[in-house]
């Protein structure tokens, strides 16, 4: 998984709570990016950071927050879990984000919102 | 909106045979073209790029991209039973950091 950890690996919550997912990553790329991944959508932005402290918004970005204070994580938040956040959420990394750039995946995250 | 189109299959091809892999997109900026593997419960593995019209070989995979028509497919020779698995296609700009992803195709090989 190029060097990339996700934790936790697993985790049930429920309604209401707020959750904490983690991305930590060895090869010091630059870009990092969260994806959720549901049946019939294939893999969806939720946030990217193309440098410390410096993140923007995918297309699926309400409910969640993310930080980013060293290269090395990138954390996403949902502020206040609901069902409908109930996915598997992949970590991605690349080294420059532009043109050719592939990415790559680390482990994933199943959630249970209940 | 952009979209990446795959037919979500099931694809079911005889071991041995040529399992045919599509994915039309509809931004006509798309400079660059991924395949990505899914085995079920893991994470999405790069298999093949292609970044110019024509034909891309790797192995037993062919990458084919025609940028008039937007389609890339994939094509994967001499299939195995450990080739089943859900094929992802996904495409991007070269100057966007965003890979715009298709559902996915999964496929099956059939001993």
């Amino acid at each position: 998984d190029a060097g990339i950890t996700q934790s936790p690996r697993h985790k049930v919550t429920e309604t209401g709570t707020p959750v904490t997912l983690r991305c930590h990553q060895t090869e010091n790329h630059r870009y990092m990016y969260w994806y959720r991944q549901d049946p019939g959508h294939g893999l969806r932005l939720i946030h990217y950071s193309y440098g410390v402290k410096d993140t923007d918004k995918g297309e699926v970005s309400d409910g969640y927050s993310v930080s980013r204070s060293k290269t090395e994580d990138f954390l996403l938040t949902l502020e206040s879990a609901t069902s409908s956040q109930t996915s598997v959420y992949f970590c991605a990394i690349s080294d420059s984000g532009q043109g050719q750039e592939t990415q790559y995946f680390g482990p994933g995250t199943r959630l249970l919102v209940l | 909106q952009k979209e990446v189109e795959q037919n979500s299959g099931p694809l079911s091809v005889p071991e041995g045979a040529i399992a045919s892999l599509n994915c039309t997109y509809s931004d006509r900026g798309s400079q660059s073209f991924f395949w990505y593997r899914q085995y079920s419960g893991k994470s999405p593995e790069l298999i093949m790029s292609i970044y110019s019209n024509g034909d891309k070989e790797d192995g037993r995979f062919t990458a084919q991209l025609n940028k008039a028509s937007q389609y890339v497919s994939l094509l994967i020779r001499d299939s195995q039973p450990s080739d089943s698995a859900t094929y992802l296609c996904a495409v991007k700009e070269d100057s966007n950091y965003q890979l715009i992803w298709g559902a996915g195709t999964k496929l099956i090989i059939k001993p």
